[in-house]
């Protein structure tokens, strides 16, 4: 079966580090790009980065740069996405997602069912 | 605030039929495809129509999308209560900050 399975919820404290996965399976991981969205609670979806697995090329929205940090295990067909410093703004829903892309189109294909992060003292 | 502009909020009887907008600029929707996602209450998204128009297998033809210039909508036909989501229109903007953008989604109440 073609999927995309998240890491399980997490509770963190304030400027605890946390790294979260998405593996994927049932297709050739390396030869699409696997994307990060956030959704806050009752809030819209946010792109936040991207990277390729086949060469680990990584791009990342201006308002996620710096912030987070996306990497790929190519071994176990696994995207991460990792903070260094949780804040309380970063309580979201994180999803990851396959694009497909072309010249001029790009869509997400392929959706995990999303890993709940809760940043609380 | 969002890069492309969705109405909060549609309504529509069960049977009639509705749609759901979706604005943005040339450096968005006027150079590239449109897709948009359906957001059941409490699930992931779901691809539900890709590169304007199309949809993917299993998706009913009671959703259609379309483009014209800069913006983008989404019909629905026949509602059904299982239709009552969340909707979201994407694409990606070649602009400075390039990358995806997505609507602010719209609310879909069956009445």
């Amino acid at each position: 079966e073609v999927q995309l399975v998240q890491s399980g919820a997490e509770v963190k404290k304030p400027g605890e580090s946390l790294k979260i996965s998405c593996k994927g399976s049932g297709y050739s991981f390396t030869s699409y790009w696997i994307g990060w969205v956030r959704q806050m609670p009752g809030k819209g979806l946010e792109w936040m980065g991207i990277i390729y697995p086949g060469d680990s090329d990584t791009r990342y929205s201006p308002s996620f740069q710096g912030q987070v940090t996306i990497s790929i295990d190519r071994s176990i067909s696994t995207a991460y996405l990792q903070w260094s410093s949780l804040k309380a703004s970063d309580t979201a829903m994180y999803y990851c997602a396959r694009r497909r892309d072309g010249y001029n189109f790009r869509y997400f294909d392929l959706w995990g069912r999303g890993t709940l992060v809760t940043v609380s003292s | 605030q969002s890069v492309l502009t969705q109405p909060p909020s549609v309504s529509a009887a069960p049977g009639q039929k509705v749609t759901i907008s979706c604005s943005g600029s040339s450096s968005n929707i006027g150079n590239n495809y449109v897709s948009w996602y359906q957001q059941l209450p409490g699930t992931a998204p779901k691809l539900l129509i890709y590169d304007n128009n199309k949809r993917p297998s299993g998706i009913p033809d009671r959703f259609s999308g379309s483009r014209s210039g800069t913006s983008a909508t989404l019909g629905i036909t026949g509602l059904q209560t299982g239709d009552e989501a969340d909707y979201y229109c994407g694409t990606w903007d070649s602009s400075l900050s390039a990358g995806e953008v997505f609507g602010g989604g719209t609310k879909l109440t069956v009445l």
